[in-house]
């Protein structure tokens, strides 16, 4: 089992609905939890981080955590064409100075 | 502040050859990590220094070395290039270990034919 895993895609949603991305983790004692958004060709970039169970909001951006799963999750509400980008999930491993990323989910915002 | 810099942008070696990445940063960061990025693959990390003077492998560290050379710069070496190290290569810094907001350089295409 990956130890951070996510649904590589392509996940395809219309403009103006709620894009919902998910990531599991197998490290029970993961700490910190990060989603990073990346344009194609371009370098990742932080959008939100999550340290604790529940809900998370950031404008359009909600982080959701539930610990007892393993789960995070990232929901972008009123999606825009400008979210289309590949979305990463990082997670900090119980005692380790690093971040083990994701595959990548690419999300793609029809007009 | 420039951030995060990265040379060369694009590189072409063929096998066999050596090369070494450069990787700055200008935040007074203390610790800097060395990724690759494969299709479909995530970013995988190949060396970290959590502080200067101390270095550790990651997850895919064979065919690399690295130096901490300053605080402010980080490279990574290969030594004898493969085809399977043709990937892109992201330099990202943070201010210390426990904190993992990382700032990542442009890139590095490098393609080894």
């Amino acid at each position: 089992q990956k130890e951070v895993e996510q649904n590589s895609g392509p996940l395809s949603v219309p403009e103006g609905a709620i894009a919902s991305l998910n990531c599991t983790y197998s490290d029970r004692g993961s700490q910190s939890f990060f989603w990073y958004r990346q344009y194609s060709g371009k370098s990742p970039e932080l959008i939100m981080s999550i340290y604790s169970n529940g809900d998370k909001e950031d404008g359009r951006f909600t982080a959701q955590l539930n610990k007892a799963s393993q789960y995070v999750s990232l929901l972008i509400r009123d999606s825009q064409p400008s979210d289309s980008a590949t979305y990463l999930c990082a997670v900090n491993l119980q005692g380790a100075q690093k971040l083990v990323f994701g595959q990548g989910t690419r999300l793609t915002i029809n007009p | 502040n420039a951030g995060v810099t990265q040379t060369p942008k694009f590189q072409v070696l063929k096998t066999g050859q050596s090369m070494t990445l450069q990787c700055a940063q200008d935040m007074n960061h203390n610790s800097m990590y060395w990724y690759r990025q494969d299709p479909g693959m995530g970013l995988r990390l190949i060396y970290y220094s959590a502080s200067e003077g101390t270095t550790d492998k990651g997850e895919v560290p064979n065919g690399y070395n690295v130096s901490r050379l300053n605080k402010r710069e980080f490279s990574l070496r290969l030594e004898s290039a493969a085809p399977s190290q043709t990937s892109v290569y992201f330099c990202a810094s943070t201010p210390t270990a426990a904190t993992y907001k990382q700032y990542f350089g442009p890139g590095t295409r490098l393609t080894v034919t």
